[in-house]
């Protein structure tokens, strides 16, 4: 089945400066990669998504990158800011209405 | 446009005991998960429904665990009887059929003393 692997498991940045959090999958057939951040006690909310069409996708300060040939995903943002800080997901899924499968997570904190 | 809506928000239960957790779905969409999510880990898919039938179960421990969606709206998910190991957050989101941009509740916490 799909496995999704996340790296580092912590980061720690300071203020301002850029944050990457990294992802390989094992299903050639994922086309569909959302990143979900988690604050402490609340539910995983979707910061931005990317499907296997394209290479990219920005939103203001995250952009996702999509690697399809070598199986990668990474998560960049860039001008960090407190309100950063949280546990980041990875995800993939590999069809329309199939299971989303969830990296383990990176807990990234902002200094200021 | 409402979320996902859980409950009970906590729960404290002993060893053995049963418990049962409640989902309702955004209004429209299909497909529902449900996730465990023990501390300082991701989410693990446990159940994936498309309306009221299951699409995938593989990960979901049958002999103490079940889950329905009856009339394909709300869900239940049932621990019987409950283990330790069993304490974790649990996550349902649901996303509409044909996409798997999915919505999370705020989940139940349980905790197995």
């Amino acid at each position: 089945g799909e496995n999704v692997e996340q790296h580092p498991s912590t980061l720690s940045v300071q203020e301002g400066d850029s944050a990457v959090i990294k992802c390989t999958y094992s299903d050639s057939a994922s086309n569909y990669f959302p990143w979900y951040k988690q604050e402490l006690g609340k539910r995983p909310q979707l910061i931005i998504d990317i499907r296997s069409n394209v290479g990219e996708k920005k939103d203001q300060r995250i952009a996702v990158t999509l690697n399809k040939t070598a199986k990668h995903f990474s998560l960049h943002i860039t001008e960090t800011q407190p309100e950063d800080s949280a546990v980041y997901f990875c995800a993939a899924s590999h069809s329309s209405a199939s299971k989303i499968i969830f990296g383990s997570g990176t807990r990234l904190s902002i200094r200021p | 446009e409402a979320g996902v809506a859980q409950s009970p928000r906590y729960k404290i239960i002993e060893k053995r005991q049963s418990v049962a957790f409640w989902c309702n779905p955004i209004s429209g969409h299909a497909t529902l998960y449900w996730y465990q999510q023990i501390l300082g880990q991701g989410p693990k898919l446990l159940i994936q429904f498309q309306n009221n039938g299951v699409v995938d179960d593989s990960q979901l421990p049958k002999d103490r665990f079940s889950a329905e969606r009856l009339k394909g709206v709300d869900s239940t998910l049932k621990i019987q009887p409950a283990k330790l190991e069993d304490s974790a957050v649990y996550l349902c989101a649901s996303s509409v059929v044909l996409d798997n941009l999915a919505f999370f509740g705020q989940g139940t916490r349980l905790t197995v003393v």
